[in-house]
């Protein structure tokens, strides 16, 4: 069985630009959960959709947005990037939101 | 203060002996607590979970819930090399989101 996908692994922006990370979780895996890792707060929530709807959110700026498709693939986007959002961006997918099993993940670099 | 919290590594043990792992929470509307694997490098690995008081076992790992004392622990028996990673201990309530704490990295010496 296929795992969580991510797609890109690796992404470097410059600050002021956006980003639209993807992630396609384990087939019929209807949740799906962004998570924000760094070395100095280590994971953090983001937002977790389940059938298109944001069931929850974190407390991250509102540059931070997501969505989800009929498929169940998800979609986040950062916009007007910063130098603070260089992170390793991970997806997470469930059947109902436990337990979670995580992607690869996307490293986003900010010059 | 942080939801969860782990005790402070690093965690150095020799092969073949018994890691304990640390874990507590603040928020008593956890109701299932997970335990993850982080190579470096790479992403969480899912590695054991728990929702009811008591112990749980998978192999070398067993996980221990005590919900009156708000605490989760794991322990890693016969270490092995290819343990040596950071865990990562998180909590869960009915609202669709994990909190995690900073994780313990564990060193196994051969």
């Amino acid at each position: 069985k296929a795992g969580v996908t991510q797609t890109p692994r690796y992404l470097i922006k410059t600050r002021g630009q956006q980003v639209t990370l993807s992630c396609s979780p384990i087939s019929g895996h209807r949740s799906v959960s962004w998570y924000q890792q760094t070395p100095g707060q280590g994971l953090q929530f983001l937002f977790e959709y389940f059938s298109e709807t944001q069931r929850n959110k974190g407390n991250f700026p509102g540059r931070f947005s997501g969505r989800q498709f009929s498929n169940s693939r998800s979609e986040m986007n950062v916009s007007t990037l910063e130098l603070g959002d260089s992170a390793l961006y991970l997806c997470a997918s469930s059947l109902d939101g436990q337990p979670q099993h995580f992607g690869d993940g996307t490293r986003l670099s900010i010059l | 203060q942080k939801e969860v919290e782990q005790n402070s590594g690093p965690l150095s043990v020799p092969e073949g002996a018994i890691a304990s792992l640390n874990c507590t929470y603040s928020d008593r509307g956890s109701q299932s607590f997970f335990w993850y694997r982080q190579y470096s490098g790479k992403s969480p690995e899912l590695i054991m979970f728990i929702y009811s008081n008591g112990d749980k076992e998978d192999g070398r790992f067993t996980a221990q819930l005590n919900k009156a004392s708000q605490y989760v622990s794991l322990l890693i028996r016969d270490s092995q090399p290819s343990d040596s990673a950071t865990y990562l201990c998180a909590g869960g309530a009915n609202d669709y989101k994990l909190s995690f704490g900073a994780g313990t990295t564990v060193t196994v010496r051969a």
